[in-house]
């Protein structure tokens, strides 16, 4: 069955930067975009990046635009994403998502993982 | 930004009642809105896409219907398990896809 795991997650620092994990599993990894979607403790759902199939084409969300990458290692069924210059405003769950469509985006999730948390604090 | 309004915040049901929920988007998007379910400490799971198709193994107690800027999600029957969150979102303005604030179905 298709799994996303997250990892990576915790306490950091303002300022300091995290690189989170989402390791795939139970489909083709290569044959989907995948997304970051974050969600703020007692809050709604924010889409944050995609990076598509083949890791050739990224977006973001303005919110984090210049300070997230999102990359992908399709040999090891992997997706990353690093945040830098993390203010207390990224305090969220972070879930990866695969897209619904085979290699082009249509921009809806049919799988998530379970999340990890990651706290900006001092 | 297109944004998405959605009523009530709260609906208060029993069990067998039907849910009615509702999305309203701040411009049309079209048929590219999708509905969300999601419990405590769980991840969101995909109910319907493109406004009125159910995703894969979701009952058909499930159904939502609408286009343009008006959206409803129905729950035919409550059952024990579907009071929760639900979040509309759309992707018409990809790769800016947006989330509405979510509206909880408590048990009454």
């Amino acid at each position: 069955q298709v799994q996303l795991v997250e990892s990576g997650g915790g306490v950091v620092q303002p300022g300091r930067s995290l690189r989170l994990s989402c390791a795939a599993s139970g489909f083709t990894f290569t044959s989907y975009p995948i997304h970051w979607v974050r969600q703020a403790p007692g809050k709604g759902l924010e889409w944050v990046a995609v990076i598509s199939n083949d890791g050739r084409d990224k977006h973001y969300a303005d919110s984090v635009k210049g300070r997230i990458t999102i990359s992908r290692d399709n040999s090891k069924n992997t997706l990353y994403v690093q945040v830098n210059s993390l203010r207390a405003e990224d305090t969220a769950v972070y879930y990866c998502a695969r897209d619904r469509n085979v290699a082009a985006a249509v921009y809806f999730f049919d799988y998530w993982g379970q999340g990890t948390l990651v706290t900006v604090s001092s | 930004e297109i944004v998405l309004t959605q009523s009530p915040a709260t609906l208060s049901l029993s069990p067998g009642e039907r849910a009615t929920l509702s999305c309203r988007a701040s411009q049309s998007v079209s048929s590219y809105l999708a509905w969300y379910q999601q419990k405590p400490g769980q991840a969101p799971r995909l109910l319907i896409y493109d406004a009125s198709n159910r995703a894969t193994g979701i009952p058909a107690r499930f159904s939502g219907s609408g286009s343009g800027t008006d959206f409803t999600l129905t729950i035919s029957s409550l059952e024990p398990e579907d009071f929760a969150v639900y979040y509309c979102q759309q992707r018409s303005s990809w790769p800016k896809v947006t989330f509405g604030g979510g509206t909880k179905v408590e048990i009454k």
